[in-house]
């Protein structure tokens, strides 16, 4: 289960405030990923990047941003503008986005205080 | 962009019963079909996965089947055992796409000792 890490593992939010969810991995994978997940429902994809500096939205990327200065790092920045953010985010990685085997961290669980 | 149904959301069964979970997709260009086992609190694995190039492929007590015609593949575990309760997520994605797969809701798997 190593080489791909996130915290914290826990994460409260206030009402109109940001908050930056890490997601570091050591396995030299190009393409990362950034999923929620809420209950009873399957993982919806925010954001990817295939490779430094390039990012890509996904299905549900209103309210959140992200950045991928380096290769190791994608951290993912819940805004304001997202109305509902509880739930469980998972980040991923693999070689390339054309390789199919994603490996996965531990996830973060926002709350809304 | 792909939808992918899974079916059933819950299911229970006898330790030593064999459990089957079925998914369809929607996108007929989609060639790649992973399975992934997530426990209460853990971070998803795969567990098996499949190509469009070949219609079953058996891991010890895992099967998973594909009909590329019908659009659906299936994950088919024999006898059972309580270690196997967790939640199960099948995906599908596309070639230079791979790492971007859509996934489905899960299926909340309970073996009964």
């Amino acid at each position: 289960d190593g080489g791909i890490t996130q915290s914290p593992k826990y994460l409260f939010r206030k009402e109109g405030q940001n908050v930056t969810l890490s997601c570091e991995q050591n396995l030299n994978h190009d393409a990362m990923y950034w999923y929620r997940q809420d209950p009873g429902q399957g993982l919806r994809l925010i954001y990817y990047s295939q490779i430094v500096n390039d990012f890509q939205k996904g299905d549900i990327a209103e309210g959140y941003s992200v950045s991928r200065e380096k290769k190791e790092s994608f951290p993912l920045t819940v805004t304001s503008a997202q109305k509902n953010p509880t739930a469980f985010y998972l980040c991923a990685s693999s070689m390339a986005l054309s390789q199919e085997t994603q490996y996965f961290g531990p996830g973060t669980r926002l709350l809304v205080l | 962009g792909e939808n992918v149904e899974q079916h059933p959301s819950t299911l229970s069964v006898q330790e030593g019963d064999s459990a089957v979970i079925k998914c369809t997709y929607s996108d007929s260009a989609s060639n790649y079909f992973p399975w992934y086992k997530q426990e209460l609190g853990k971070r998803p694995q795969l567990i098996i996965d499949i190509r469009s190039n070949v219609g079953e492929k058996k891991d010890q007590r895992i099967a998973v089947t594909l009909n590329k015609t019908a659009k659906h593949f299936s994950l088919h575990i024999t006898e059972t055992q309580p270690e196997d309760s967790a939640v199960y997520f099948c995906a599908a994605s596309e070639g230079t796409n791979a790492g971007k797969s859509t996934f489905g809701d899960g299926t909340t798997l309970t073996v009964k000792p």
